[in-house]
């Protein structure tokens, strides 16, 4: 099973700050995507990276591909209180299309 | 853009029965669904591989025989989960690959099940 690392696991912060999530693996992913959940719901993807050392921005949201493609970051700038949820990336499983997820970052902002 | 429907959202049953849960692809035809289960603050762990017109696929530790899957159409899979016990209650999540390019994935809303 390739196993994706997530950190931090829960994120307490203020409206306006930044932060950083990151995704962590020993194994090369053809493709990494990010989702976000909120309570009660199903993730939502946000974005997928296929390409190493590729970087793709999404509003405020900035994703970050390693180059050896094994790990990937999710960058807020000036979170918001709608930004609130669980984030979670995920990475095609070697024997088919199933994803396996890393364990999720819980993020809340306060106003 | 592509939709999975789940349904029910959220279902309390007593402990012995079962509950069904279905999975539609609304605008696409999934040959593979996946069912996820989900406890409260934790990551979505794989049960099972759903499979149009064959056996479900199931990971390592789930029974088969107490969640039974079936995919007899290519837009609709079902997951029942039979003689439930409060410990069976969690958030269960069904998704579908469109194929497309990166294989993208779509989830259902989730079903939230309470075994009482």
């Amino acid at each position: 099973t390739q196993l994706l690392e997530q950190s931090p696991q829960f994120l307490s912060i203020q409206e306006g700050e930044n932060l950083t999530v990151y995704c962590n693996s020993s194994s090369v992913f053809s493709s990494l995507q990010w989702y976000r959940q909120e309570p009660g719901e199903g993730p939502v993807l946000l974005v997928t990276v296929v390409t190493g050392g590729e970087v793709k921005k999404l509003k405020r949201l900035t994703f970050q591909f390693g180059d050896a493609r094994k790990d990937s970051s999710l960058h807020i700038t000036a979170a918001q209180p709608g930004d609130t949820g669980l984030y979670l990336c995920a990475g095609l499983t070697n024997s088919g299309y199933a994803l396996n997820f890393g364990k999720g970052t819980s993020l809340l902002v306060t106003p | 853009g592509a939709v999975v429907s789940q349904h029910p959202s959220r279902v309390i049953c007593k402990s012995g029965t079962s509950v069904k849960i279905e999975c539609r692809s609304l605008d696409f035809q999934a040959t593979t669904m996946f069912w996820y289960r989900q406890f409260p603050k934790q990551s979505l762990m794989l049960m099972a591989t759903s499979n149009e017109g064959s056996k479900a696929t199931y990971e390592q530790g789930v029974e088969k025989d107490k969640f039974l899957i079936n995919h007899a159409s290519l837009t609709l899979s079902t997951l029942t989960v039979t003689s439930a016990h409060p410990e069976d209650s969690s958030f269960y999540i069904c998704s579908a690959p469109t194929w497309r390019l990166n294989t993208e994935a779509f989830f259902g809303q989730g079903t939230r099940l309470t075994v009482v």
